[in-house]
């Protein structure tokens, strides 16, 4: 079973709300990512948790607050956000992040769609 | 800097030809490559990987090429079907250091015709 499943899939949100991106995957894998993705183009790399602990921010702005309760859990909390944020916002998990002698796929969600009035 | 290119945007193909969709790189460093395939309103879907110690990786209709001399990699589809619609990306990781950080290209919307 290769799933990550994300809620909700569409969310609207006006730029003084405050609200959140759950993921979740059942796989064991110890390292989950953000990805963020606009129209058109490639997904672009927010944030990367291995083994629970953040190990990668792509300078993203403080607006975006990433959260990863437990191994299987992560959350993206989202406060006072523009419209240009407006995109689809990617869930994925791997095996493990760090030990990079064992080359190891990416397993994507079905996204969450973010629209910010 | 765009690091990994996908050239063409959109390729189309008869239905039981081959479908060739091709990936170049800059950075040196990227030892592990991947095929995404991904549907509208639909996360990536993981197609195909290839190690930079390969030239060839084979699953069922698909195979991976890599000529790392001159940073190419390309996904060959055969015999491609209308299913296979969908935008295709590569993607690129570099170890050490790199861990399981992907550059994705910028995609190609191949479209196969009945």
């Amino acid at each position: 079973d290769t799933e990550v499943t994300q809620t909700p899939k569409h969310l609207v949100m006006g730029m003084t709300n405050k609200k959140s991106l759950k993921c979740e995957q059942h796989m064991g894998h110890r390292a989950m990512y953000w990805y963020k993705q606009k129209a058109k183009k490639p997904p672009e790399l927010m944030f990367v948790y291995s083994y629970e602990k953040l190990s990668i921010n792509e300078s993203v702005p403080s607006r975006f607050s990433p959260e990863c309760p437990n191994s299987s859990l992560l959350n993206l909390h989202l406060h006072a956000l523009q419209p240009e944020d407006s995109a689809l916002y990617l869930c994925a998990s791997s095996q493990d992040f760090e030990d990079a002698a064992e080359r190891d796929t990416i397993y994507f969600g079905e996204g969450s769609w973010l629209t910010v009035v | 800097d765009q690091q990994v290119k996908q050239n063409s945007p959109s390729l189309s193909v008869q239905e039981g030809r081959i479908s060739i969709l091709n990936c170049d790189y800059t950075n040196s460093m990227f030892d592990y490559f991947l095929w995404y395939k991904k549907y509208p309103a639909e996360g990536p879907t993981f197609l195909i990987s290839i190690s930079s110690i390969k030239d060839k990786n084979e699953d069922g209709r698909f195979t991976v090429f890599l000529n790392k001399s001159a940073k190419h990699l390309s996904l060959h589809i055969v015999p491609s079907q209308p299913g296979d619609s969908a935008v295709y990306f590569c993607a690129a990781s570099a170890h050490p250091g790199g861990g399981n950080k992907l550059t994705f290209g910028t995609g190609t919307q191949l479209k196969v015709e009945l």
